[in-house]
């Protein structure tokens, strides 16, 4: 069966560096998302994207966050400088779209650090 | 905006028994979606079973059923015949019919431990 797939599966980085997390979703999939789940917290959505925008971002996805489609396989989430407390796990997911009836897919998370 | 509560932090249940874990949400929408999905220590998000509001009739998939309570905006699941499988995060999570795309909203979730 066809998966998500996250990488790294772990990443620290240092505060005020930049970070690049990726995803690869699954391939007929057309709406692309990312959730973040601080330690011990619930999961949280930032942001989804369809048709090489944004569709849809919550209020934590502000000017430091961006995402990208490089091409036509890669999804990224870009932290362009990294806080302490954007330490969490992120998740990458993908669907087909629709109103509720896909569900969604997602990968096995990255683990950021950020130190 | 819609919140998802989920009050039991850990669960326990003995191998073959059945448990049931809560969720209540709030929303003044009358047609959402609701999901249970479980998080094994794998980490991966996996969807266990949906329920659509305006289906009156309660989703099930194999052992897991839901008992859905439209009027008490409650969602519970239930996990008969419980394996060492089972073991792991559930989190309940709605999403609203607005938008094209799947911006739900999760609970903090309920750790499942299943004692052989």
């Amino acid at each position: 069966e066809p998966e998500v797939t996250q990488t790294p599966s772990h990443q620290v980085t240092q505060m005020g560096q930049e970070v690049i997390l990726r995803c690869v979703p699954i391939s007929n999939h057309l709406y692309f998302y990312w959730y973040r789940q601080i330690l011990g917290q619930k999961v949280e959505f930032l942001v989804s994207f369809y048709n090489n925008e944004i569709s849809e971002k919550s209020e934590i996805f502000d000017d430091q966050f961006s995402v990208e489609r490089p091409d036509g396989s890669n999804f990224t989430l870009k932290i362009r400088s990294t806080k302490l407390e954007d330490s969490a796990m992120y998740f990458c997911a993908s669907n087909l779209g629709g109103l509720g009836d896909s569900p969604l897919h997602f990968g096995n998370g990255t683990r950021l650090t950020v130190t | 905006a819609q919140t998802v509560t989920q009050s039991q932090p850990e669960m326990s249940v003995q191998e073959a028994e059945t448990v049931t874990l809560s969720c209540t949400y709030d929303t003044s929408e009358s047609d959402y979606y609701l999901f249970w999905y479980k998080q094994p220590p794998s980490r991966q998000m996996i969807l266990v079973i949906r329920q659509e509001a305006y289906k009156q009739q309660n989703a099930t998939e194999n052992r897991f059923s839901v008992n859905f309570q439209k009027a008490a905006k409650s969602f519970s699941l239930k996990i008969s015949d419980s394996q060492l499988g089972d073991a792991a995060m559930y989190f309940c999570a709605y999403r609203s019919p607005q938008g094209g795309s799947e911006k739900l909203v999760f609970g903090k979730g309920t750790k499942l431990t299943v004692n052989p």
